[in-house]
């Protein structure tokens, strides 16, 4: 049964820090990682979709890494803002159905 | 807007009342999806239709039951509703239901079952 695991649970950084992102999952047998963000209240916006034949994904200020072999992933945010606070989600699909297994999210705070 | 959309937005009720989320896309997708974010933020699938047909049936509660009269709608109806159904339900879509396409999430309806 496929886990996926988030480290930290929550993060609080100063503005202007670089700062990485962790996801593990257990069973390397996925399609697909995708990074998402939700703002409070809010729904999930798509940030990254690496396939699983990839070994990363940019868009801006954004990288993310997948490492399938030892079931790793991570997103790397550079030069972090207020504007990127918000809980950080990591999902995995595998199988024919295509569903997506939720990691537990990580909460960034990037203070001014 | 192309987009996947959800109604309502908010929903709040009574224990033991029966109510509907409805949620559509336009972006021509086959495979449609609802999710359930419960109340510690952590997300989970409960249903998948695949132009039509359910292909994802969770370990979910028969009070809930999805609906889908055209690959464009999925909806979902939930009977006799509990306090442990309080939670953000969000819809999804891709393109196909296997292969790993990138879903597509709606805004989330906000149930509150008092």
């Amino acid at each position: 049964k496929q886990e996926v695991t988030q480290i930290p649970a929550a993060l609080s950084v100063p503005e202007g820090e670089n700062l990485v992102l962790n996801c593990s999952f257990t069973d390397s047998a996925i399609y697909n990682l995708q990074w998402f963000r939700q703002d409070p209240g809010k729904g999930l916006t798509s940030l990254l979709l690496i396939q699983s034949s990839q070994r990363e994904q940019t868009s801006g200020r954004l990288n993310a890494s997948l490492d399938k072999s030892s079931g790793r992933s991570t997103l790397y945010i550079a030069a972090s803002q207020p504007g990127d606070s918000a809980t950080y989600l990591c999902a995995v699909t595998g199988g024919a159905t295509n569903k997506l297994i939720f990691g537990t999210g990580t909460l960034l705070a990037v203070q001014p | 807007d192309t987009a996947v959309s959800q109604t309502p937005k908010y929903l709040v009720t009574q224990m033991g009342n029966d109510k509907s989320i409805k949620c559509e896309q336009n972006l021509g997708h086959d495979t449609m999806y609802w999710y359930k974010q419960d109340s510690k933020k952590f997300l989970k699938i409960m249903f998948s239709y695949n132009n039509k047909e359910l292909i994802i049936n969770e370990t979910v509660p028969n009070r809930f039951s999805p609906k889908s009269p055209d690959k464009a709608h999925l909806n979902l109806h939930i009977n006799s509703l509990e306090l442990g159904d309080s939670a953000v339900y969000f819809c999804a879509s891709s393109p196909i239901s296997g292969g790993g396409y990138e879903q597509f999430f709606g805004p989330g309806t906000r149930l509150t079952v008092l």
